[in-house]
């Protein structure tokens, strides 16, 4: 079983481009999609990519993710961040026995 | 427009059995590709995924968790339930009800609001 392996938080300012990474400790990260939620306080998660690296329909296109099979990761960028960015950010991919793995969450600040 | 939305008690003691219900619309859990599952979520902590049903009746549930937990479904009320038993304190957090198939089977499309559950004498 792998886990995913999330910075503990990020910040940046206003109008900026953040990147979040999620780094898979074993067997390949391409071996199956990632998925991004943000989570803002006192809601639900909600779907911000799915499949790697697409968007569902009402997700701007600021927001963006690939995988790096050099580094084993995968890494959720956002970009003109505004402060309604300001949330927990989690990664999500898959294991035959427990489908839905969850990495440990980003706290992402927008100051 | 999917919708869902958990109910169930607020507080339980410990060894009391737990059972959820997350009323759902805008989907039919009748029609291929659908499935309804159940994250849990303890404060300051990451989801953790419980126990999903699929639309042709396929379940699977958590492995560290699977000796206490049932999940059902009730096609005609368009609900389904989860049950948890022997519940504890660690067991303390929002449960949460979810959706897939719109973007795929294993796809989380949609999220209920949550329902904070707390294990205590």
């Amino acid at each position: 079983n792998f886990m995913l392996t999330q910075p503990h938080s990020v910040s940046e300012s206003p109008g900026k481009t953040v990147t979040i990474s999620c780094t898979r400790s074993s067997g390949s990260i391409a071996s199956n999609y990632v998925y991004w939620f943000q989570q803002r306080p006192g809601s639900a998660p909600s779907l911000v990519i799915y499949e790697d690296d697409l968007r569902p329909s009402g997700v701007p296109d600021r927001f963006s993710a690939s995988i790096d099979i050099s580094s084993n990761s995968a890494s959720l960028t956002i970009s003109g961040l505004k402060t309604e960015d300001e949330a927990d950010y989690y990664c999500q991919s898959f294991q035959t026995d427990n489908p839905w793995v969850f990495g440990g969450g980003t706290k992402l600040t927008v100051l | 427009q999917i919708t869902l939305k958990e109910s169930g008690p607020t507080l339980v003691k410990p060894t009391q059995t737990l059972t959820l219900t997350c009323a759902f619309s805008g989907f039919s859990l009748s029609a291929s590709g659908e499935g309804v599952g159940w994250i849990r979520q303890s404060p300051g902590k990451a989801p953790e995924w419980l126990a999903v049903i699929y639309w042709n009746d396929d379940k699977r549930s958590s492995p560290s968790l699977k000796s206490r937990l049932t999940i059902t479904r009730d096609s005609s009320k368009d609900q389904v339930a989860l049950t948890v038993t022997n519940m504890d304190p660690v067991d303390t957090a929002t449960y949460y009800c979810f959706h897939l198939g719109m973007y795929g089977d294993y796809v989380i499309d949609s999220w209920g609001q949550g329902t904070l559950v707390t294990v205590s004498s």
